[in-house]
């Protein structure tokens, strides 16, 4: 089955650095890659995803980048505001639409 | 907000006993998905169901069973409930189980402890 790996497990930047969360993936078949913010008490939240056919996403202040043949994918959030700090998780899916999660990133922005 | 709705929010139950949660899934969506979350973990993934049928399921015992409804909401029952059973059940909706790429919305959870 598809493995997931996330790093890194926790992040701190100052508010309006840029913050970025890599993962990895192992089925060469997974071709969806959404990304999701967890604040405490909540579920996640899908915050930006990316399909195989697409390098790279932009919405505001977040992208997603992805290297199929690599097979990693990132995510970048830049000028980062306090209240980003959450727990980030990415995830593939294949055809079978079963998402796959990596173990997530704390990221705490300083003010 | 993402409109999937859990119940209960918090469940103590004793070892050896069973458990039905439930989910609504979003206005249009006809797939429900349950995941479990452990403490510091991400979700895990044990089942999915599309129009009342079970559409692919993770790595869990069949004491984890399911069901989904007419009007698409779903309930995850557990039986002979483990210590280890203790975590977040997640249920997420999307529009189709059969194709690939849909997006999943979450609903805010289900913390249960075995004790």
């Amino acid at each position: 089955g598809e493995n997931v790996e996330q790093h890194p497990s926790t992040l701190s930047v100052q508010e309006g650095d840029s913050a970025v969360i890599k993962c990895t993936y192992s089925d060469s078949a997974s071709n969806y890659f959404p990304w999701y913010k967890q604040e405490l008490g909540k579920g996640p939240q899908l915050i930006i995803d990316i399909r195989s056919n697409v390098g790279e996403k932009k919405d505001q202040r977040i992208a997603v980048t992805l290297n199929k043949t690599a097979k990693h994918f990132s995510l970048h959030i830049t000028e980062t505001q306090p209240e980003d700090s959450a727990v980030y998780f990415c995830a593939a899916a294949n055809t079978g639409n079963q998402f796959y999660f990596g173990t997530g990133t704390s990221l705490t922005v300083i003010p | 907000e993402t409109g999937v709705t859990q119940s209960p929010t918090h469940l103590i139950k004793t070892r050896g006993q069973q458990v039905t949660l439930r989910c609504s899934s979003q206005s249009g969506h006809n797939t429900v998905s349950w995941y479990q979350q452990a403490l510091g973990q991400g979700p895990q993934f044990i089942f999915q169901y599309y129009r009342e049928e079970e559409n692919g399921r993770g790595n869990f015992p069949p004491r984890f069973s399911g069901l989904q409804f007419p009007n698409y909401s779903s309930e995850l029952n557990v039986n002979a409930l483990e210590l280890d059973d203790s975590a977040l059940y997640l249920c997420a909706s999307s529009l189709s189980g059969l194709a690939p790429g849909y997006e999943q919305y979450f609903g805010p959870g289900t913390r249960l402890t075995v004790t």
